[in-house]
């Protein structure tokens, strides 16, 4: 089993929808969970990074983790077609400071 | 410059050759990360270096990989006796040390290898 799973999509969404994108993940040593974001033929940009359960909100962003469950959401209110991007999700072990990333979400906001 | 800077953008090569490739981390920046990422796959682990510690190589697939980073600067990842499974997006980042624990890496544009 892969540290980080992520559904690979891609997901495909009308502008203005709430989007969910979805990790789950093992080992549960202490540990930081992070979205990215990758623009076609660009590098990975960080969007948001949190380490206890609970929500984090950062403008139309939400990230939440639910250690209980290994679950770990982004959630995008209002989408717009510039939100079309793979979406990956990552996180740290404790004591490292290597992510691990999953294999990233496409996600397509059509107008 | 502010961001990463990587070099060179494209390259193309045919199998069995040295290839290799620069990065430029952020001023100041002591972490520095070198991942690959395939076509359809996730960012694949290769090394991490940080300030003059020696370097966790952990995830170099062969011994045919290699980097450097001279001056707690630029660094360079060489590919020896390139196989057509090398072909990938090589990604440099970069971070400050007191951030890299929390995964704030800033990345380059990426490097895309086409081992032919």
């Amino acid at each position: 089993q892969k540290e980080v799973e992520q559904d690979p999509g891609p997901l495909s969404v009308p502008e203005g929808a709430i989007v969910s994108l979805n990790c789950t993940y093992s080992n549960s040593a202490f540990q930081y969970f992070m979205w990215y974001r990758q623009y076609s033929r660009k590098g990975p940009e960080l969007l948001m990074y949190t380490y206890s359960s609970g929500n984090k909100e950062d403008g139309r962003f939400t990230a939440q983790v639910d250690k209980s469950s290994k679950y770990i959401s982004l959630f995008i209110r209002d989408s717009q077609p510039s939100d079309s991007a793979t979406y990956l999700c990552a996180k740290t072990r404790g004591g490292s400071y290597i992510p691990t990333f999953g294999r990233g979400t496409s996600l397509i906001v059509h107008p | 410059g502010a961001g990463v800077s990587q070099s060179p953008s494209n390259k193309v090569t045919e199998k069995g050759k040295d290839v290799e490739l620069r990065c430029d981390p952020i001023s100041g920046h002591t972490a520095l990360y070198w991942y690959r990422q395939s076509l359809g796959q996730g960012l694949e682990f290769l090394i991490y270096f940080q300030g003059n510690s020696a370097p966790d190589k952990s995830g170099l697939p062969s011994d045919r990989f290699s980097a450097e980073r001279t001056g707690g600067s630029v660094s360079t990842l060489t590919i020896q006796r390139t196989q057509q499974e090398d072909s990938a997006v090589y990604l440099c980042a970069s971070s400050l040390k007191a951030r890299a624990g929390t995964g704030e890496l800033f990345f380059g544009e990426g490097s895309r290898l086409t081992v032919l």
